[in-house]
C-alpha cells in the first residue's frame, strides 16, 4: 500500500516569492508516479505537474517544478514567482504500477500575500 | 469539450433517503472514478471502473453502489444515506491504466446529509 505524507498544513508567502511545498512517500513498487493537483477555493481539482520513478530528470511545468529524491521518498513541489491566484489547497498523489487510484496526502493550504 | 460533467452540484440529504450522483466524460477515457474528499483526509477512492463493464470496490466502499453505464458515464447510488457520507464527491477519468495516465476531475458534488 502507498501512504503519502504532506506535513505542512498551511503555508503563507510573499508575492513574487518562491514557495516549497514537502511531500513523502512509502510504497514498495518498484515503478510508481508521483503527482500534484492543485484545488482552489472554488473546488477544482487541476492537475499540475507528474513525475515517473524511473525519470531521470526533475519534472518542470511553467512555474512548477518537482525536486524528485528517490532515495529519500520525497517530491517537493516548488513554486517559482508566486502569484496571488496561487492561493489555494495543494495535494501531493501518488499511484503504483498496480495499482487504479491515487493515494492522496492530506493537502497544504498556500495563501499568497500581496 | 466538457471535460468530466458531475450532477448535482449541490444536494442535502435526510437520513435513510437515496440518490444517485451522475458522472460524464468526453474524452473517451477507459477508467473512471468515484473519491469522496473529507477534512484533512485529502481524496479516498470509493469504487472505480478500468474499464466498460467492469467495477471495483476502492478504499471505501461501504453504503455505495456503482454502475458503469457506458463508456462514458459512470453513476455512484447511496441506498441508505447516512451523516458519515457528508463530503465532497468528486468523479475522475483516465485515459488507460499505469503510473502515467493522469487523472481528470469532474467539479465535484457537495453532499450533505442531515
Amino acid at each position: 500500500a502507498q501512504k503519502i505524507t504532506q506535513t505542512q498544513p498551511g503555508m503563507f508567502v510573499q508575492e513574487k516569492e518562491a514557495v516549497t511545498l514537502d511531500c513523502t512517500y512509502d510504497t514498495s513498487d518498484p515503478s510508481y508516479g508521483l503527482f500534484w493537483y492543485k484545488q482552489p477555493s472554488s473546488g477544482e481539482m487541476i492537475f499540475l505537474i507528474y513525475q515517473g520513478s524511473y525519470d531521470q530528470q526533475n519534472a518542470t511545468e511553467g512555474r512548477y517544478s518537482l525536486n524528485f529524491q528517490k532515495a529519500r521518498k520525497s517530491a517537493n513541489l516548488v513554486i517559482s514567482a508566486s502569484q496571488l491566484g496561487d492561493s489555494a489547497m495543494y495535494f501531493c498523489a501518488m499511484r503504483g504500477s498496480n495499482d487504479y487510484k491515487l493515494s492522496f496526502g492530506a493537502g497544504t493550504t498556500v495563501t499568497v500575500r500581496a | 469539450n466538457a471535460g468530466v460533467t458531475q450532477t448535482p452540484k449541490f444536494q442535502v440529504l435526510k437520513t435513510g433517503q437515496s440518490m444517485t450522483l451522475q458522472c460524464a466524460q468526453d474524452m473517451n477515457h477507459n477508467s473512471m472514478y468515484w473519491y469522496r474528499q473529507d477534512p484533512g483526509m485529502g481524496l479516498r477512492l470509493i469504487y472505480y471502473s478500468a474499464s466498460e463493464g467492469t467495477t471495483d470496490k476502492g478504499e471505501v466502499p461501504n453504503g455505495y453502489n456503482v454502475s458503469r453505464l457506458n463508456k462514458r458515464e459512470f453513476s455512484l447510488r447511496l441506498e441508505s444515506a447516512a451523516p458519515s457520507q457528508t463530503s465532497v464527491y468528486f468523479c475522475a477519468s483516465s485515459y488507460r491504466d499505469g503510473t502515467y495516465n493522469e487523472q481528470f476531475f469532474g467539479p465535484g458534488t457537495r453532499l450533505t446529509v442531515l
